[in-house]
Order: structure tokens, then sequence, then C-alpha cells
């Protein structure tokens, strides 16, 4: 069964550090992944998909099929990236549903 | 910038009565989902809507779960006779074309509290 793991459940960094939200996944075909926030007391909104491979707002994504991961980094935090993280997987075409890991919220102290 | 307006933001029934929550997606998006995130879980998928009918749905969308899209503008889902463990914030989401690669754009949510 295609599953979502992000292992931690809270990172805490100081403004400026580099941050690692680890995503690992498991699929046997060839997903979409994605990696979406939710900041306090705002909706889910998607901050970026590997299929773009774009950056947003400092923050990227590199999908490693040999890993199955699909980690998100941003080289120097900001306070106001402090949020909840949800990486995503899709299946694209076969199905119409996203699988979401259990989240990771990120902290950046000033 | 458009957004999927849910409603109501929190509801709050005893355990048995029927509950429907409201959602209005963007208006040229085609396909319409209803996801449910129970307190420290995960968000979890629960179906899909597409050209009035259900595209797909998971095993926790069983008997006591519809859905339906009465107007052009309004999608909603009912719960028949809820139980404690559907207590849970419920997210209503739109997209324009299948979801896939595509993006979905998410309601604020609908916050159930079954007593």
């Amino acid at each position: 069964a295609q599953r979502v793991t992000q292992p931690e459940k809270l990172l805490s960094v100081f403004k400026g550090a580099p941050v690692e939200l680890k995503c690992n996944y498991s699929y046997s075909g060839s997903p979409e992944l994605f990696w979406y926030v939710q900041y306090s007391r705002q909706r889910l909104q998607l901050l970026l998909r590997h299929i773009s491979r774009e950056s947003i707002k400092g923050f990227t994504a590199d999908l490693n099929k040999g890993e199955t991961s699909f980690h998100l980094k941003k080289p120097f935090a900001q306070e106001e990236d402090s949020a909840m993280y949800y990486c995503a997987l899709s299946e694209a075409y076969n199905t119409d549903k996203l699988i979401f890991g259990t989240g990771t919220r990120l902290q950046v102290f000033p | 910038e458009p957004e999927v307006t849910q409603t109501p933001s929190h509801q709050v029934t005893q355990m048995g009565q029927e509950v429907i929550l409201r959602c209005v997606p963007i208006s040229n998006h085609l396909y319409f989902y209803w996801y449910r995130q129970i307190l420290g879980q995960k968000v979890e998928f629960l179906v899909s809507f597409y050209n009035n009918e259900i595209s797909e749905k998971s095993e926790i969308f069983d008997d006591q779960f519809s859905v339906e899209r009465p107007d052009g503008s309004n999608f909603t889902l009912k719960i028949r006779s809820t139980k404690l463990e559907d207590s849970a914030m419920y997210f209503c989401a739109s997209s324009e074309v299948r979801q896939g690669a595509n993006v979905l754009t998410f309601g604020a949510g609908s916050r159930l509290t079954v007593l």
C-alpha cells in the first residue's frame, strides 16, 4: 500500500539556520509528490510539487527515487516559515486521492 | 484569489444526529473532494466527485456518508447518523482537472464535534 512517512513531528530551528523536513514514501510506480503547508489559522495550501522543479519561498524539494524520498529544504529559515508542513503523494492518473503524511511542525525562533 | 468556502466553521452535534457540511468550490473547477483530519492524525481522503457522481471513495466513506451537488455552486457532505469517531476537521477541495499532478485548492475546513 502507498504510504508517506514524515518522521519528525516537530522541528525547531533558529532564524537563519538551514532546514530539512524529511519525507519518505512507499509506492511501486511513478508517484507525483507534493508539499502542502498550513500557516497558523490558515487553510492548507500547495507549497510546491516535484514536477514543477521550482523554488517557492526559498524552499526546494528533490525527488530521489532511489531513496524514495522527497525532503523539503531551505538554506536559511525565516520566522514566517513557522507552519505545519505536509508531504503528499499521488498516483497521478490512476486515482483521485492524495495520500498525506502526518505532518511536521516547523518552529523558527528569532 | 478565488477560494473554496466551507460552512459551518464549527458544528457540535449529538451522536446519532444527521449533519450536513457545505462547500462552495471555485467556480471553474470541475472536480470536488472531501478529506478529513481526526485530531492528531493525518489528512485522509474520503471521496471525489465529478460530473455529478462519485468518482472515487475510500474505505472510510461508508453508507453513512453521502455527497451531493444540489445546485450549480454547492457541494455537500452528509453524515446520516453521526458517531463519536466522526469528530474531525473536514476539508473540502476542488481542482480544475482530475487530481494527479494537478493542484488541489482547499477550504478552511469545518470542525465537527460529536458528543
